[in-house]
């Protein structure tokens, strides 16, 4: 089956640093990867959608320039989040779509990264 | 704009009996996919069952099927024989394209054995 992968899984860090995670897609390469944020117990909160080679489209409210995604390759999207404060301390979780026969897509799912900004 | 209800933040079976979990969603869209998600305490997410909107018979997947109501906008998820291993939280999940993918609040299963 399609595995998504993401590095870290749990990182801490200084107020005031940048953190970036990484998503791979590891047996397929993905039309389009996500990025969702989950406060705990709280549901998954769509943040941005990615496309290889062009640039993310942030959901409202989304900061952009805080929330920095690159997405370099069909297999690999990278989400940087700058100037970190206590209150991005969260679980950000990553998926990668893929498209099967008869044209629709599947979203498979990173296994998240606990992020504690300090 | 695309919402998704779930009316039940925890919900309790016994092991071996049937329990059957809601959801409701609202979207302008006349194509589109549910889902249904399962989280267990170690984050990952795992897809237990999809429905087209377009087709009319209910999914199965095993244990699990759903009830689609497309006019009611209703999408319940039945799960039969209920296992220690089913005990998670559970997201109902509405997609155009299956892409840009809206969460319900998610609905916390516990198994007692």
């Amino acid at each position: 089956g399609a595995v998504v992968s993401q590095h870290p899984s749990w990182v801490i860090c200084k107020s005031g640093t940048s953190v970036k995670i990484e998503c791979r897609s590891l047996d397929f390469q993905a039309t389009t990867m996500f990025w969702y944020r989950q406060f705990p117990k709280q549901s998954l909160m769509l943040m941005a959608t990615s496309n290889e080679g062009s640039k993310a489209t942030y959901e409202q409210g989304v900061e952009k320039d805080k929330f920095l995604i690159n997405h370099a390759s069909l297999t690999l999207s990278t989400l940087t989040v700058t100037s970190a404060h206590p209150e991005d301390s969260s679980f950000y979780i990553c998926s990668a779509s893929i498209r099967t026969s008869g044209g629709t897509d599947t979203q498979y799912f990173g296994p998240g990264t606990r992020l504690t900004v300090l | 704009a695309q919402t998704v209800t779930q009316s039940q933040p925890e919900m309790s079976v016994q092991e071996a009996e049937t329990v059957t979990l809601s959801c409701t969603y609202d979207t302008s869209e006349s194509d589109y996919y549910l889902f249904w998600y399962k989280q267990p305490p170690s984050r990952q997410m795992i897809l237990v069952i999809r429905q087209e909107a377009y087709k009319q018979q209910n999914a199965t997947e095993n244990r699990f099927s759903v009830n689609f109501q497309k006019a009611a906008k209703s999408f319940s998820l039945k799960i039969s024989d209920s296992q220690l291993g089913d005990a998670a939280m559970y997201f109902c999940a509405l997609a155009r394209y299956n892409n840009d993918m809206r969460f319900g609040a998610g609905t916390r299963l516990t198994v007692k054995p």
